[in-house]
């Protein structure tokens, strides 16, 4: 089993839907938690931690469910620069990456 | 804008080969972790060095080796070259420790080995 599994996608959405990505952790002993954007052939960027009390950034709302192992992203209202693979990842000693999930948002 | 930056960004190298690529940490990043993501995976973590010292090992094989230095570059030396070396290698910087919001990462250097 992998450590950080995620939906493997592609999600293409139209602009202006609502799309959720769904992620699950395996160790236990994992202590924090992001999500980091990828645009195609560029490096990963933050996009924003996730906390267990849930927090929100704008259009976009993480939430961290420690008892399941399981973090969720949701992106409102899509933009057309919102598409990009996004990545789940648990910091345990180093980050680790899930293997992504590919959005397109189509006008 | 990230002040982290990576040498070459692309290369080709023949199986068997050795290949070096660089990193340029941003003063005072004393931590600095090597990745490899192949097409179509999230990046792997392949070592940390912090203050100059090896801090943790992924599952990679000792032909994949690092350096860091005082002036916070760093190295990644990949020996006897395989076929699934093929990825982007991507370097990271974080002033202390802790990973999480303060992990900077570099362009990345694209190999592909023939």
């Amino acid at each position: 089993r992998k450590e950080v599994e995620q939906d493997p996608g592609p999600f293409n959405v139209p602009e202006g839907a609502t799309v959720a990505f769904n992620c699950t952790y395996s160790n236990s002993a994992s202590q924090s938690f992001f999500w980091y954007r990828q645009d195609c052939r560029k490096e990963p960027k933050l996009l924003m931690s996730v906390y267990s009390s849930g927090n929100e950034d704008g259009r976009f709302t993480a939430q961290l469910n420690r008892a399941s192992q399981y973090i969720s992203l949701l992106i409102r209202d899509s933009k057309l620069s919102d598409s990009a693979t996004y990545l789940c990842v648990v910091n345990i000693w180093d980050m680790r990456f899930g293997a992504g999930t590919r959005l397109t948002v189509k006008p | 804008e990230t002040g982290v930056t990576q040498s070459p960004t692309h290369l080709i190298k023949t199986r068997g080969q050795q290949v070096t690529l660089r990193c340029s940490s941003q003063s005072g990043h004393n931590t600095v972790s090597w990745y490899q993501q192949a097409l179509g995976q999230g990046p792997q973590f392949i070592f940390q060095y912090y203050r100059e010292e090896e801090n943790g090992r992924g599952n990679f094989p000792p032909r994949f080796s690092g350096l860091q230095f005082p002036n916070y570059s760093s190295e990644l030396n990949v020996n006897a070259l395989e076929l699934d070396d093929s990825a982007l290698y991507l370097c990271a910087s974080s002033p202390d420790r802790a990973f999480g919001n303060t992990i900077y990462f570099g362009e990345g250097s694209w190999l592909t080995v023939v």
